[in-house]
């Protein structure tokens, strides 16, 4: 257990529909950051955040969005969901930007 | 485009055998990490190398690292079949700004 929870475990739902993922970090731990795997495209680096602000982006969609709030939880949303958005989405937490990170179960998400 | 490459894509040996996954990245790094992914969970930290470091060592795993080839190397020693798994090198680049993963080496010990 890496001290990161994830909300939904999965979730199945509709094209064009939004959706909002859930990340608890571990306790003391500043940097959250958000992952998309799919099969096709590998683990892909959407977004981190440090203590409530934007420090990265990666690959993140304008449909997609994210925020850290002041007790470090952060929230991933996908918005005007598509087929190809079906992927496996990891949040992870470290201390510091640049250390090891620490991997939440994921949220599977399926879009039909 | 990617910044760590793996290789070899998949790897398949027996147990007790040595598996040796490499990793190539493009720009100046400040660490380079290993993580594994067992199916379908999340990714678990191995093994964290600075760019002023060459070589480390933990348990049975020793990783390279030679900035001047921009490469790095995992070895698991006596492999086992719970190593069974995803093996990706992630980068970090000199600006902080973000951890690149790589696309993985698939490894499968067979008992």
């Amino acid at each position: 257990d890496s001290g990161v929870t994830q909300t939904p475990k999965h979730l199945i739902t509709a094209t064009g529909q939004r959706v909002t993922l859930r990340c608890s970090p571990r306790s003391g731990d500043l940097s959250v950051y958000w992952y998309q795997q799919s099969l096709d495209q590998g683990l892909q680096f959407l977004i981190q955040y440090y203590n409530g602000e934007e420090r990265a982006k990666g690959n993140i969609l304008e449909r997609f969005s994210a925020q850290q709030f002041p007790d470090l939880h952060s929230e991933l949303n996908l918005s005007s969901l598509e087929l190809g958005d079906s992927a496996l989405y990891f949040c992870a937490s470290s201390p510091r930007r640049g250390n090891e990170q620490y991997f939440g179960p994921g949220t599977r998400l399926t879009v039909t | 485009s990617q910044q760590g490459e793996e290789d070899p894509q998949a790897l398949s040996i027996q147990e007790g055998e040595n598996a040796t996954m490499n990793c190539s990245y493009k720009t100046s790094i400040n660490n380079l990490q290993w993580y594994r992914q067992n199916s379908g969970r999340g990714l678990v930290h191995l093994i964290l190398i600075r760019s002023n470091e060459r070589e480390k060592h933990s348990g049975r795993l020793r990783v390279t690292l030679d900035t001047s080839k921009k490469s790095s190397s995992l070895l698991i020693t006596a492999s086992r079949a719970a190593d069974t798994a995803s093996y990706f090198c992630a980068t970090l680049e000199t600006s902080y700004d973000k951890v690149i993963f790589g696309p993985g080496t698939s490894l499968s010990v067979i008992p």
